[in-house]
């Protein structure tokens, strides 16, 4: 089975700050690969899919990036509002096969 | 819009079977082009896919549960449902119920249920 890492676990960054998560898969994965984003008590909220491909409605400040095992996720000027933890997924169909990643914190500083 | 409402369980006891629906509205899981997923994520921990339920009625687990998992579809009420026997406190959780985008991003969970309660304690 695949095996998704992110890191770092937690980051704190300011106000303004270019912001980079990292997922590392356990084998390639192609560009089978989502991110979402996840406020305290809330519902998870898709922000990428096919490792670059930006959700509609969701900032342009936010950018996903990588192929095969080593992915990132960016946040160009981070704001307030994007205190929340981001999560990495792998998905394959035919049959499906899911993993999310352990999470990354994201606090302002 | 679509919108997913999951049921309530509430407290369940250790051994007892965990059962919840997801019902849809905005969307119709007869017209196909769409998986309906159950989610769970543990306090404090990460997201942890359960299973998936495609158009056609095939239904796919996370190896880690399959043993005790069993969705299905009722398509008269447009809704689908979860099954999880046998639960202990490992299984003590928030569920979610959700949609990918369409046939060709199967995975991609783009609507999300507000998500359940369900706690395992004698």
């Amino acid at each position: 089975d695949i095996q998704m890492t992110q890191s770092p676990s937690s980051l704190s960054a300011s106000v303004g700050d270019r912001v980079t998560i990292t997922c590392r898969a356990s084998q390639g994965i192609n560009n089978n690969l989502a991110w979402y984003q996840q406020k305290p008590g809330k519902v998870p909220k898709l922000l990428v899919y096919a490792a670059s491909t930006l959700q509609s409605g969701v900032p342009s400040r936010f950018s996903g990036g990588g192929s095969g095992t080593d992915f990132t996720l960016s946040i160009s000027s981070l704001q307030p509002e994007d205190v929340a933890t981001y999560y990495c997924q792998y998905y394959k169909s035919a049959p499906p096969e899911i993993t999310f990643g352990q999470g990354t914190r994201l606090e302002i500083k | 819009q679509v919108q997913l409402q999951e049921s309530d369980s509430g407290l369940i006891k250790p051994s007892e079977t965990l059962s919840l629906t997801c019902a849809v509205s905005g969307d119709s899981i007869n017209t196909g082009g769409h998986s309906w997923s159950w989610i769970r994520q543990p306090p404090g921990k990460a997201l942890e896919w359960i299973g998936s339920i495609y158009h056609s009625g095939s239904s796919y687990y996370n190896k880690s549960l399959k043993s005790r998992v069993t969705i299905l579809v009722d398509r008269s009420e447009n809704q689908f449902s979860l099954k999880l026997t046998s639960v202990t406190a490992a299984d003590t959780a928030v569920y979610f119920c959700a949609r990918d985008k369409n046939i060709w991003n199967h995975g991609v969970f783009d609507v999300w249920g507000l998500g359940t309660v369900v706690s395992v304690s004698s």
